[in-house]
């Protein structure tokens, strides 16, 4: 199974700031790479597919990188409903294994 | 628009059977392949199954294999998850979530429903 290990596992940061989140797998994934937004109580969202293509919806402030093993998401202008947790998914082979996630705190 | 609302959840003792259902509206659902994943409390999401638009293949996580069945019925809109053999480790919300597979031919979880919380506790 390919393992997916995001880093860090939570952050703080202020409304406006620019915040990068890294997701590395254990072997190559080419661009099968997806980042969803989850809160609590509500559906994961789908933010990033393709490792760097916008979800239809989700605002310009969120990008996406990499390709191969390392792979970031980027929020620029944070905002206060950008605090939740952010998972990287790779599928490319079975099982479609997340990150262990990413917890955006305000600080 | 699309739904997907999960129901079946609810408080079980370690060892018995729990069935989950799914059900799709908005969208064509016999043209998606569909999954279940899960959130245990306090823990990150874990993907636990996925079967094929048509119902042809199915596919799991080692965590469940052997012991949950996922299943789906076009005719109805639905999507099921059996769950036997119930542990105190599979407690957790489960999301069923909709899969389409964008350019690249690359699947995305592109609509989740809200979940439904399963606990597993004597």
């Amino acid at each position: 199974d390919i393992q997916m290990t995001q880093s860090p596992s939570s952050l703080s940061a202020s409304v406006g700031d620019r915040v990068t989140i890294t997701c590395r797998a254990s072997q190559t994934i080419t661009n099968y790479l997806n980042w969803y937004q989850y809160k609590p109580g509500r559906a994961p969202n789908l933010l990033i597919y393709a490792a760097s293509t916008l979800q239809s919806g989700v605002p310009s402030r969120f990008s996406g990188s990499g390709s191969g093993t390392d792979f970031t998401l980027t929020i620029s202008n944070l905002q206060p409903e950008d605090f939740a947790t952010y998972y990287c998914q790779q599928t490319f082979s079975m099982p479609h294994t997340f990150g262990q996630g990413t917890r955006l705190d305000i600080k | 628009q699309v739904q997907l609302v999960e129901s079946g959840g609810g408080v079980v003792q370690p060892g018995r059977p729990l069935r989950l259902s799914c059900a799709a509206s908005g969208f064509t659902f016999g043209g998606h392949g569909m999954h279940w994943v899960r959130q245990a409390p306090g823990k990150g999401l874990e993907w636990v199954a996925r079967i094929w638009h048509d119902g042809s293949s199915q596919y799991y996580a080692d965590s469940v294999k052997d012991r949950f069945t996922i299943s789906r019925d076009n005719s109805k809109n639905s999507l099921y998850l059996q769950m036997d053999s119930l542990r105190v480790e599979d407690t957790a919300v489960y999301y069923c979530a909709r899969e389409t597979w964008r350019v690249g031919d690359i699947p995305t979880l592109d609509y989740w429903g809200q979940g439904t919380l399963v606990t597993v506790s004597s």
